[in-house]
């Protein structure tokens, strides 16, 4: 596809409830980054990975929240056991390589409630 | 740690009356300043980087400039059409990972 995207669009959760987010970037990217975003704030950096590699993931705020990318393409992101504090967009990006200047492409994101 | 500061948080323009929106920045060592449009229920959507003080980039009706410690974007006559949130975000040489520090943003509103 032309651009990021994510799925699902929406997703509800009981809290408790384990959730899985997913991300196709754009293809032949090598570098891609989740990030949270709250209502009326910026997003917040999460995980970023480099291929299959993650190389940070000091932005995930528990050890409730997993991500991967196996194959160094689609990537998903794990939530167990949801709380309301969860309830966020999840946005993904994805860029063409590694250096400093390289622009960060966005998907839709993933608008998770958790009741 | 970088750290990203927007003003004004919100701003409402009558469709053609130019004006500016701040980014102040603190960062160790710029690898980037970059600016996203962000719609409502949208991802951000890319629209400059800079790189070093003095650096100026135009797309339409949209400018932004650079200095060591902001960077401004002017938003020339704007149209309905131009109404958006604005994100700012700096990348640091302190984070060899690439990730984006972003401000809250400026959300401007074009009135007809």
């Amino acid at each position: 596809g032309a651009g990021v995207s994510q799925s699902p669009r929406y997703k509800v959760a009981k809290r408790g409830q384990d959730v899985a987010l997913r991300c196709d970037p754009i293809s032949g990217h090598v570098s891609l980054f989740w990030y949270q975003q709250a209502l009326g704030q910026g997003p917040e950096f999460l995980t970023y990975f480099q291929n299959e590699a993650q190389l940070d993931k000091s932005g995930l705020p528990s050890d409730r929240f997993f991500a991967e990318r196996p194959e160094g393409s689609v990537s998903t992101l794990k939530i167990q056991r949801t709380q309301q504090e969860d309830s966020a967009v999840y946005l993904c990006a994805s860029s063409l390589g590694t250096g400093g200047g390289n622009e960060q492409f966005f998907g839709p994101g993933t608008r998770l409630t958790v009741l | 740690e970088d750290q990203v500061t927007q003003s004004p948080e919100a701003l409402r323009l009558q469709e053609g009356e130019s004006s500016s929106l701040n980014c102040s920045y603190t960062v160790s060592g710029l690898r980037g300043l970059f600016w996203y449009r962000q719609d409502p229920g949208k991802g951000p959507e890319f629209l400059f980087t800079l790189y070093s003080a003095g650096e100026e980039k135009e797309k339409e009706r949209l400018k932004a400039t650079l200095t060591k410690k902001e960077s401004f974007l002017h938003i020339t006559a704007p149209k309905p059409e131009d109404s958006a949130t604005y994100l700012c975000a700096v990348r640091g040489r302190g984070n060899g990972n690439n990730r984006l520090a972003f401000g809250k943003g400026n959300q401007v509103v074009v009135i007809p």
